[in-house]
């Protein structure tokens, strides 16, 4: 089955640069990666996704890039700004029993003022 | 806020004790599923439902069971409450399973068994 990894499990980044956060996954037909933000003690939601037949995707500050033939997709965030700091989750759906999101780890995200 | 409603928000519970949690969605979706957070291991799924009385395992299914007797509603039971099942548990919706628009959630539960 679907197997999804994700890395760095911290991230520590100075206000005003990039952070990039990276996921690998091993099903090669799955075919929808979103990206989900969670703020202390809030419930995670859905920042942006891409489809496979798309290799990137820009929402303001923060896009998606995926690549199929490696199989692995990444969040970059410009411009970090402190309401950026949260836990970030990646998935991957999986064409298993009745399409599922299967998620990495997470990955927290600190901004230094 | 997204149709989603978790009841309770907060709940202490003794050991040896069932639980009852509930989600409540006003979307019409299909497919619900609930979840616990513990620290250092994201989201773990436990069970989940496809329609009405249609209900499969997640990889953390031991001591839970649901029921989904209507679309609206998809409940949470802890048979005999244990002290590892104190949590954070996240109910979500989602129209297409993963693909389509991904999940909406909850604002969670937060359970402590004492």
């Amino acid at each position: 089955g679907e197997n999804v990894e994700q890395h760095p499990s911290t991230l520590s980044v100075q206000e005003g640069d990039s952070a990039v956060i990276k996921c690998t996954y091993s099903d090669s037909a799955s075919n929808y990666f979103p990206w989900y933000k969670q703020e202390l003690g809030k419930r995670p939601q859905l920042i942006i996704d891409i489809r496979s037949n798309v290799g990137e995707k820009k929402d303001q500050r923060i896009a998606v890039t995926l690549n199929k033939t490696a199989k692995h997709f990444s969040l970059h965030i410009t411009e970090t700004q402190p309401e950026d700091s949260a836990v970030y989750f990646c998935a991957a759906e999986t064409l298993g029993s009745n399409y599922q999101l299967i998620w990495g780890a997470g990955t927290k995200l600190i901004i230094k003022p | 806020d997204a149709g989603i409603t978790q009841s309770p928000r907060h709940k202490v519970t003794e050991t040896g004790t069932p639980v009852t949690l509930r989600c409540h969605q006003t979307e019409n979706h299909r497919y619900m599923y609930w979840y616990r957070q513990d620290p250092g291991h994201g989201l773990r799924l436990i069970h989940y439902s496809y329609g009405v009385k249609d209900t499969d395992k997640g990889e953390v299914s031991d001591g839970y069971s649901v029921s989904r007797s209507k679309t609206e509603d998809f409940l949470l039971t802890l048979e005999s409450a244990t002290s590892s099942q104190t949590s954070v548990y996240f109910c979500a919706i989602s129209e297409l399973g993963g693909t389509g628009n991904g999940y909406t959630f909850g604002s969670g539960t937060r359970l402590t068994v004492v």
